[in-house]
């Protein structure tokens, strides 16, 4: 199994849709969790630190069950600019330092 | 500007070769990363490192080797060893605290011909 997985996708939705990411985790010490975003042929940047109580950043909701180790991105009237991967990130090992494990991304495409 | 540098962004080299791919960070962070990106792939560990003159081995470390003698650089060497070499390269660095972001240099995309 692997550390970090995520639904690959394509999600392809029409501009204003509400659309949600889930990502599971095998090691139930991991202590930190994130979602990234990469746009094509760049590098990933952060899109949101997920927090045990869940947070919420504009339009993007973040949300982390440990019972079930999975956290979630929603992501609320899309725009054609969120079109890109959205990563979830890991830092397994019960460090801060430790292990970053990305999944392998979801790809999402939203169109006019 | 405080930033994480690699280089060079784009770099052909002949099967055989060895080649060092640099990163470069000014942010005073402790630990940094390399990663492996394959088209269509998400990220894959290489090797990290969460202090100077030490690293470990991440998911896919064969062929591949690094050093960390200075805080701010941490080179990664694709050796022939590693049978499919080509690929997109990201450095990364953090500090710690639990909620800190990784922060993310450019990338260099390798060939190998």
């Amino acid at each position: 199994r692997k550390e970090v997985e995520q639904d690959p996708g394509p999600f392809n939705v029409p501009e204003g849709a509400t659309v949600a990411f889930n990502c599971t985790y095998s090691n139930s010490a991991s202590q930190s969790f994130f979602w990234y975003r990469q746009d094509c042929r760049k590098e990933p940047k952060l899109l949101m630190s997920v927090y045990s109580s869940g947070n919420e950043d504009g339009r993007f909701t973040a949300q982390l069950n440990r019972a079930s180790q999975y956290i979630s991105l929603l992501i609320r009237d899309s725009k054609l600019s969120d079109s890109a991967t959205y990563l979830c990130v890991v830092i397994a090992g019960g460090t801060s330092y430790g292990k970053l494990t990305f999944g392998q991304g979801t790809i999402l495409t939203v169109h006019p | 500007d405080g930033g994480i540098t690699q280089s060079p962004k784009y770099l052909f080299r002949k099967e055989g070769q060895n080649v060092t791919l640099s990163c470069e960070q000014n942010l005073n962070h402790d630990a940094m990363y390399w990663y492996r990106q394959d088209p269509g792939q998400g990220l894959r560990l290489i090797y990290y490192s969460q202090i100077v003159n030490d690293f470990q081995k991440g998911d896919i470390a064969e062929g591949y080797s690094v050093s960390r003698e200075k805080k701010e650089s941490f080179p990664l060497t694709v050796t022939s060893a590693q049978k499919n070499p080509t690929a997109f390269y990201l450095c990364a660095s953090k500090t710690g605290g639990a909620g800190s972001e990784a922060f993310f240099g450019q990338g260099t995309r390798l060939t190998v011909v």
